[in-house]
């Protein structure tokens, strides 16, 4: 695809049950990162990884989030037993991998997640 | 702490007019800079990046970095009502690749 995609775009739940929220980075992109945005906020890092290095879990709130990526490609957050303050848009981005200070992170629609 | 500020706004500016928008950064080892538009109900996108003290200049877009004072700003020339959006100001540190993000700054361009 010519863009990281996410699925599903919105998903509704109930306190305490199990999600999981897909991503599908930009092809041949080997860094990809998990961020949340609640309401009127930043974005929030969570999760990172690059090609089959361990990832950077230094941004999961608790827990009870959970993320792997399967073959270097498609990534899948788990949240167990969500609680209402996991409410936010969930968004994965994917770059490309280099040695500069920058590095471009391409973001992709987000999944909105709302716990009732 | 919030480690990246922002002056949330609302701002709001007239067509035609320069937008000034404003950040500033607590760790000192963060070495890029970046800022995202946001427009509601959408993913951010990139405008621009910078690591070197002074201006950068892309189309009607300046950004502004100056390390001694942890400060980095965005520029919107000419300001069109499309501009109006969200903007986040990101940092990237030493060898991490995850950006931390401010909480952004609301743009109106009023017609």
């Amino acid at each position: 695809g010519a863009g990281v995609s996410q699925s599903p775009s919105n998903k509704v739940t109930e306190k305490g049950k199990d999600v999981e929220l897909r991503c599908d980075p930009i092809s041949g992109h080997t860094a990809l990162y998990w961020y949340r945005q609640s309401l009127g906020q930043g974005l929030e890092f969570l999760i990172y990884f690059q090609g089959n290095s361990a990832p950077d879990k230094s941004g999961l709130p608790s827990d009870r989030f959970s993320a792997e990526r399967t073959g270097g490609s498609v990534s899948t957050l788990t949240i167990q037993r969500t609680q209402q303050e996991d409410s936010a848009v969930y968004l994965c981005a994917s770059s490309g991998w280099d040695r500069a200070v920058y590095n471009e992170q391409f973001f992709g629609p987000g999944t909105r997640l709302t716990v009732l | 702490q919030k480690e990246v500020e922002q002056n949330s706004g609302p701002l709001s500016v007239p067509e035609g007019a320069i937008a000034s928008l404003n950040c500033t950064y607590s760790d000192r080892g963060s070495q890029s800079f970046f800022w995202y538009r946001q427009y509601s109900g959408k993913s951010p996108e990139l405008i621009m990046f910078i690591y070197s003290n002074g201006d950068k200049e892309d189309g009607r877009f300046t950004a502004q970095l100056n390390k001694a004072s942890q400060y980095v700003s965005l520029l919107i020339r000419d300001s069109q009502p499309s501009d109006s959006a969200t903007y986040l100001c990101a940092s990237r540190s030493g060898s991490a690749r995850q950006l931390t993000f401010g909480s952004g700054t609301q743009l109106t361009v009023l017609p």
